[in-house]
């Protein structure tokens, strides 16, 4: 099972920024939060990952609560095509090294013109 | 820096016969993993392996599937006296060997038995 929740959908207006909420509150102290995205029938796209300081690239940025236990994904301008199921994941310690990337169900974020 | 490749997009494959889906991982990663994903579904962990090793494949269907990553060339996955029930996307994954990467994804592959 997965080791994080999301809210099951979201609606976000286009050119607002959209804040995509997820908590982790059992993770580990070494363990990283990964988020992806899958825009329909294409494969998951990754998007960022950090362990415990805020990071940022140019798709998005990742704000990491100071005791882990939650992360917000915000995609400061939000376009049409941001329109995709976005995915939160904590890699499961404890399992075979394999299946340690476990996908939720995500959340299903719509970009409204 | 080309992604991760897969081949072919789509497969048509009537019941009974065998599907082989090829995976080429990015440039540098040597860890590959297959993910099956049914229509309306999750995406859902099948098998992890490195060059000539099958680490984990406690995923897999017990009967009709195997995968293999060779020294040279790209991964296979193969289903044997497929299904309706098998169709499905399958996307491969690769990450170099940094416990901590992410994984990179292709786009897949979308299998169909008639």
């Amino acid at each position: 099972d997965a080791k994080t929740t999301q809210p099951p959908s979201m609606d976000c207006a286009e050119g607002r920024a959209a804040n995509l909420p997820c908590n982790h509150s059992t993770i580990s102290g070494n363990e990283y939060v990964y988020w992806y995205r899958q825009i329909h029938s294409q494969g998951p796209q990754y998007i960022i990952h950090g362990l415990k300081n805020n990071e940022t690239n140019e798709m998005a940025s990742l704000i990491i609560t100071e005791d882990r236990k939650s992360s917000t994904l915000i995609l400061p301008h939000a376009t049409l095509r941001d329109t995709a199921v976005y995915y939160c994941i904590v890699r499961v310690e404890g399992h075979n090294y394999g299946q340690n990337f476990v996908f939720g169900p995500g959340t299903r974020l719509s970009v409204l013109p | 820096n080309a992604g991760v490749m897969q081949n072919p997009r789509h497969l048509v494959r009537r019941r009974g016969q065998e599907a082989r889906l090829r995976c080429s991982p990015m440039k540098g990663h040597s860890h590959v993993y297959w993910y099956r994903q049914l229509p309306e579904e999750g995406l859902k962990f099948m098998v992890y392996l490195q060059k000539e090793n099958i680490i984990d494949e406690s995923g897999m269907p017990k009967e009709r599937f195997s995968a293999e990553f060779p020294k040279e060339g790209p991964s296979i996955l193969r289903i044997q006296q497929v299904v309706r029930g098998d169709s499905a996307a399958y996307f491969c994954a690769s990450s170099d060997l940094d416990r901590n990467s992410p994984l990179h994804f292709g786009n897949g592959t979308r299998l169909t038995v008639t």
